[in-house]
């Protein structure tokens, strides 16, 4: 399978919470990403986490990471229309971590 | 703007065509990448270069050549390219290779007949 995977679209009510979910592979992956993609530009690193930590808040965005089972969730809290975007989870890989796998992106839609 | 760009933004070319894509970064970062992004795929790394030097080649075929001659600029030669090779290919650069955050450019969103 891949290795990483996640779900290809989401559609939540504006004002109400997302959670994009994330599975990967590599248990010894030491870092955990998420990026945004707006239409028309390249992606941008939203957030990330270190595999020894559970959970981590920034505004409206918190990252939950289950190592146990290779889970990862980004919760995007009152969800605006300027959300909509792709959200692409990546892991590190390699001995330094020099490369980055990436996710297929899930696509986030916002319903009025 | 995120200090990568690329050009041209939009590339129509036949399959017996060679053309370039161009990317340049403006943050002073010593690594710079080539990915492609396929519609319902994973963003596909496709080369990596550190200090100029290549050090990742992730099985590409060889109609893809790129060139780095410094740590500012990447090209991505393209020749003889299949309709399959339609995609968004995307830059980024990094400080040094590694955990860095990477810097994406917008893409070059190419088309081949």
């Amino acid at each position: 399978g891949e290795d990483v995977e996640q779900s290809l679209f989401l559609s939540v009510r504006e004002g109400d919470s997302s959670v994009i979910n994330c599975t990967y592979t590599d248990s010894s992956s030491t870092y955990l990403y998420w990026y945004k993609q707006e239409p028309g530009a390249g992606l941008q690193l939203l957030t990330y986490i270190f595999s020894n930590m559970d959970m981590k808040q920034d505004q409206r965005l918190t990252v939950l990471l289950n190592k146990k089972d290779k889970h990862l969730s980004l919760r995007i809290a009152d969800t605006q229309t300027g959300d909509s975007a792709i959200y692409f989870c990546a892991e590190s890989k390699g001995s330094s971590a020099s490369k980055i796998i990436f996710g297929s992106g899930t696509r986030l839609s916002i319903r009025p | 703007e995120t200090g990568v760009t690329q050009t041209p933004r939009h590339l129509v070319m036949g399959m017996t065509n060679k053309k370039s894509l161009k990317c340049e970064q403006h943050l002073g970062h010593n690594a710079m990448y080539w990915y492609k992004q396929s519609a319902k795929k994973p963003l596909e790394l496709m080369f990596v270069y550190n200090f100029k030097e290549q050090t990742e080649n992730n099985s590409v075929p060889s109609r893809f050549s790129p060139e780095c001659p410094n740590s500012s600029h990447l090209f991505l030669h393209l020749h003889t390219l299949q309709p399959e090779d339609s995609a968004l290919y995307l830059c980024a650069s990094s400080q040094d290779r590694g955990l860095q955050e990477q810097f994406f450019g917008p893409g070059t969103r190419l088309t081949v007949l």
